[in-house]
């Protein structure tokens, strides 16, 4: 398994609540993606990471804000979470050589 | 954002009965790749593809680059119980640098 963690891995909140979620790799990959994955629309890009501090706006970036100041932490801010942003959502890993991109274990979040 | 149209939707087949799914795009990619997902963890990499017309195999599994590089192919022979779960193709259109376009997926469940 590609050494990725992400914290928490359950989490319900108030809607208006600031919330950050972490990625931490251990493969030292260049590439860091955030994803969120709901019923219907399947897996959506938030925002990605090139390298340290270099990142960039995924399809659904709108209310997320990201932050990557070492290799191996990518974290997802929700400002302020609303009941739309209510999904799982998944980190994932990638290097320059190739293409492929492994997943995280994912982090259920439940706006209320 | 483009959705990579995977078909079938769902399938239910008996134990050692042979699966075949497909994803077409009207794009061309560079590169496919197939995921496997469980209930409550992150999708799985499967098989990766870089090459018209490459043919690669992973156990029982074996997939198909298309020829026209619009289309990819997956196979499962001889399903088992465990192969249940949600198999989704993604794909790098030209252009499109390391972004990951996803499927919608096709759900398999095996009856005994």
């Amino acid at each position: 398994d590609a050494g990725i963690t992400q914290s928490p891995r359950h989490k319900v909140t108030e809607t208006g609540t600031p919330v950050t979620l972490r990625c931490h790799q251990t493969e030292n990959h260049r590439y860091m993606y955030w994803y969120r994955q709901d019923p219907g629309h399947g897996l959506r890009l938030i925002h990605y990471s090139y390298g340290v501090k270099d990142t960039d706006k995924g399809e659904v970036s709108d209310g997320y804000s990201v932050s990557r100041s070492k290799t191996e932490d990518f974290l997802l801010t929700l400002e302020s979470a609303t009941s739309s942003q209510t999904s799982v959502y998944f980190c994932a890993i990638g290097r320059t050589t190739n293409y492929e991109q492994y997943f995280g274990p994912g982090t259920r979040l439940t706006v209320t | 954002g483009q959705q990579l149209n995977q078909s079938p939707q769902s399938m239910f087949i008996q134990e050692g009965e042979d699966v075949s799914m497909n994803c077409t795009s009207s794009s061309i990619f560079n590169t496919w790749l197939w995921y496997k997902q469980e209930p409550g963890e992150g999708p799985v990499l499967l098989i990766a593809l870089y090459k018209a017309g490459e043919l690669t195999s992973n156990g029982r599994l074996t997939a198909q680059f298309g020829i026209t590089r619009k289309d990819s192919f997956l196979n499962i022979s001889a399903s088992i119980p465990s192969d249940v779960g949600i198999y989704f193709c993604a794909g790098i259109p030209t252009g499109t640098a390391s972004k990951l376009t996803f499927g919608t997926g096709t759900r398999l469940q095996v009856t005994l």
